[in-house]
C-alpha cells in the first residue's frame, strides 16, 4: 500500500523567512513519481512540480526549492523568502507505474502556510 | 489553452437526492480522475476515464458512479445523497498516455448536504 506522510499540519511565518514543508512516502514500487500541489482558498490545486523515482536531483524554481532523498523516502519542499500570496495549503503527493494506478494520486493530509506581512 | 473547467461550482441539496456534476478537461487530455475532499478524509481519489471507460475506482460506495463521453468531457453522480457526502469534488486531466502523468486540476464543485 502506498502512503505520504505530511506530519507538519500548519506552519506560520513571518513574511521574508523561508519555510520548509516535510514529505515522506511509503511505496513498494521502485518506479513512482511525487508531486507538489497548491490549494489557494479558492480551491483549485495547482501543479508545482513532479519527479521520478530515478532522479535524487535537487530542483530550484524561482524561490521554491525542493529536496528529494530517496534513501529516507523524503521529498521537502522549501519556499525561500515567503510573501504573503504564499499561504495555502501545499499537498505531497504519489503515483506509480502499477496497473491499478491509472489515474490515481495518493495524496498527504497537506500542510496549512500562513504568511503574515 | 484553457484550464479543466467544472460546472456548477457551488450546489446545495437535500438528503435523498442525486446530484450531477461536469468536467471538462483541458484539451487533448483523454482521461479524467475525480476526488472527494473534506475536512476529516482529505484527498480521496474516486475514479478514473479514459477513452469513455472506467479504468481505475477508488474505495467509494456505488451511490457514486461516472461516465465519460466520446469529447472526453465527464459527469460524476452521486445518488441518495448524505450528509457525509458534502464535499469539495474535484476533477482533474490529463493525457492518459502513462499512470504518472501530471494531473491538472479544476477549480472543483462544492456541494452541500442539508
Amino acid at each position: 500500500a502506498q502512503k505520504v506522510t505530511q506530519a507538519q499540519t500548519e506552519i506560520s511565518v513571518v513574511e521574508k523567512e523561508d519555510v520548509t514543508l516535510d514529505c515522506v512516502y511509503e511505496t513498494r514500487d521502485t518506479t513512482y513519481y511525487l508531486f507538489w500541489y497548491k490549494q489557494p482558498p479558492s480551491g483549485e490545486l495547482v501543479f508545482l512540480i513532479r519527479r521520478n523515482s530515478f532522479d535524487e536531483q535537487n530542483e530550484i524554481s524561482g524561490r521554491y526549492s525542493w529536496n528529494f532523498q530517496k534513501s529516507t523516502s523524503s521529498f521537502n519542499f522549501t519556499i525561500t523568502a515567503s510573501q504573503v500570496v504564499d499561504s495555502a495549503v501545499y499537498f505531497c503527493a504519489l503515483s506509480s507505474v502499477t496497473t491499478d494506478s491509472w489515474g490515481k494520486l495518493q495524496f498527504g493530509a497537506g500542510t496549512q502556510v500562513v504568511v503574515t506581512p | 489553452k484553457a484550464g479543466v473547467t467544472q460546472t456548477p461550482r457551488y450546489l446545495i441539496k437535500t438528503r435523498g437526492q442525486q446530484v450531477t456534476l461536469s468536467c471538462s478537461p483541458i484539451s487533448g487530455h483523454r482521461s479524467v480522475s475525480w476526488y472527494q475532499q473534506t475536512p476529516g478524509q482529505g484527498l480521496q481519489f474516486l475514479f478514473e476515464y479514459f477513452s469513455e471507460t472506467q479504468r481505475n475506482k477508488g474505495n467509494f460506495p456505488g451511490r457514486f458512479s461516472g461516465r465519460q463521453f466520446s469529447n472526453s468531457r465527464s459527469e460524476m453522480n452521486v445518488s441518495t445523497l448524505e450528509l457525509g457526502d458534502s464535499a469539495l469534488y474535484l476533477c482533474a486531466s490529463n493525457p492518459g498516455q502513462t499512470s504518472t502523468d501530471t494531473q491538472y486540476f479544476g477549480p472543483g464543485t462544492r456541494l452541500t448536504v442539508l
